[in-house]
């Protein structure tokens, strides 16, 4: 079974619209971290926003905030306001076990495209 | 302060060669990741290095192989070229002391097997 989960392969929205990414994942760790990344066409993998398993509040940083319902196993990433710039491929990813202590290889998603139209 | 640097950009070997790959992490950074992105997929995770070791493994063949320098600074191989390593090679690094232990990426290295 997949451990990230993402089901739009791609997806069109009006400019200055609100967007919703979909990501589910899968583990029986307790402890673990998502994690969305945004990649340009350029290819470098752009950090945008963190959740922990353990955090109450949903994760915000500037127009990209992370819905995160843990019961669904459901971390989906929403953009307020789309830009033009904002068209690349997202990609979720989570790093299982702790946070601290060390960094671990993570697994992602198949990535969605998104594509902002003016 | 210069982010993760990776070299060469593009390459391009035929089947049965072997390529190394360089990677410089963030300022800061004492852990490097590599992964490798086939056209159209999510990066998959190789492994890891930190303080000179392997500290963890992906699923991928002996044929990949890494170091880590004393400047924290790292190398991958890849020994017996397959066509099905065509692809983009990202080097990540993090820092123990960062709170959410985020990867901050390179540009990445495009190899192609031919």
């Amino acid at each position: 079974a997949q451990k990230i989960t993402q089901t739009q392969p791609g997806m069109f929205v009006q400019e200055k619209e609100a967007v919703t990414l979909d990501c589910t994942y899968d583990t029986s760790d307790q402890s673990y971290g998502l994690f969305w990344y945004k990649q340009p066409s350029s290819g470098e993998m752009i950090f945008l926003i963190y959740q922990g398993s353990y955090d109450e509040q949903n994760a915000t940083e500037g127009r990209y905030s992370l819905n995160f319902q843990k019961a669904r196993k459901s971390a989906n990433l929403v953009i307020s306001a789309s830009q033009l710039g904002d068209s690349a491929m997202y990609f979720c990813a989570m790093r299982e076990g702790g946070s601290g202590g060390g960094a671990d290889g993570l697994t992602f998603g198949k990535g969605t495209h998104l594509i902002i139209q003016p | 302060d210069a982010g993760v640097t990776q070299s060469p950009t593009h390459l391009i070997k035929t089947r049965g060669q072997q390529v190394t790959l360089r990677c410089s992490p963030k300022s800061g950074h004492d852990t490097v990741s590599w992964y490798q992105q086939a056209l159209g997929q999510g990066p998959q995770f190789i492994f890891q290095y930190y303080e000179e070791e392997e500290r963890q493994r992906g699923n991928f063949p002996d044929r990949f192989s890494g170091h880590q320098f004393p400047n924290y600074s790292s190398e991958l191989n890849v020994n017996a070229l397959l066509l099905g390593d065509s692809a983009l090679y990202l080097c990540a690094s993090s820092g123990t002391r960062s709170y959410y232990n985020e990867q901050f990426f390179g540009p990445g290295t495009r190899l192609t097997v031919l």
